[in-house]
């Protein structure tokens, strides 16, 4: 099992430019969401979806679009990426519900310049 | 006022001490709390659940107070791959998590 995957690990942009991040879960689980960690915010909910065909803002879900097209797989969209969206961005899965652990992957760090 | 609020440090203590991070949430209704672990620059991992009578997993425990809501881990017998980042994460009503900042720990030889 890969777990949850994201790519690519690293990116840089010019403001202005759009970009695609792929989340892929090999779980089976239902609940995937995106987050971005910046320093002293600790990590924020951008959107989220509860099943194949969903999707939900979250806490900062401004800038960014999803899509959940394939139950294992969640996109993250920026369509014109402004200096703010630099962050590290991680995606989540579960399985939902109230007590389940959330499985990250490894992180995608993004800089807008 | 911030969902989950914590402590950053960092707490740089000696090998073989005993430390303690405290966490407080500011919604009543929360569902259920959690420990996760992140370190540097790598994605956070689930450390541990907490339970309304406290629980306990090695050398950490595990406690919550819902009527002060606050949340609280204790290491004991430090060791130097406790070194990381502490994250205190509610999961209220609406089912989405919310992570504070972190408490960062450095274990000295």
């Amino acid at each position: 099992n890969a777990g949850v995957t994201q790519t690519p690990k690293f990116r840089v942009l010019k403001t202005g430019q759009s970009m695609t991040l792929l989340c892929a879960q090999d779980m089976n689980h239902e609940y995937m969401y995106w987050y971005r960690q910046d320093p002293g915010m600790g990590l924020r909910l951008i959107h989220y979806s509860v099943g194949e065909g969903t999707t939900a803002k979250g806490e900062v879900p401004d800038g960014y679009n999803v899509s959940r097209l394939k139950k294992q797989n969640f996109l993250l969209g920026l369509e014109s990426a402004a200096p703010s969206q630099t962050s590290v961005y991680f995606c989540a899965s579960n399985q939902g519900g109230y007590y389940n652990e959330q499985f990250f992957g490894p992180g995608t760090r993004l800089t807008v310049l | 006022r911030k969902e989950v609020e914590q402590d950053p440090g960092p707490f740089n203590v000696p090998e073989g001490a005993t430390v303690a991070f405290n966490c407080t949430y500011s919604n009543s209704a929360s569902q259920s709390f959690f420990w996760y672990r992140q370190d540097c620059r790598k994605e956070p991992k689930l450390l541990m659940s907490v339970y309304s009578s406290g629980n306990e997993d090695g050398r950490f425990t595990a406690q919550l107070n819902r009527a002060s809501q606050y949340i609280s881990l204790l290491i004991r017998d430090s060791k130097l791959s406790d070194s990381a980042t502490y994250l205190c994460v509610v999961n209220t009503p609406s089912g989405n998590l919310f992570f504070g900042t972190g408490t960062r720990l450095t274990v000295i030889p």
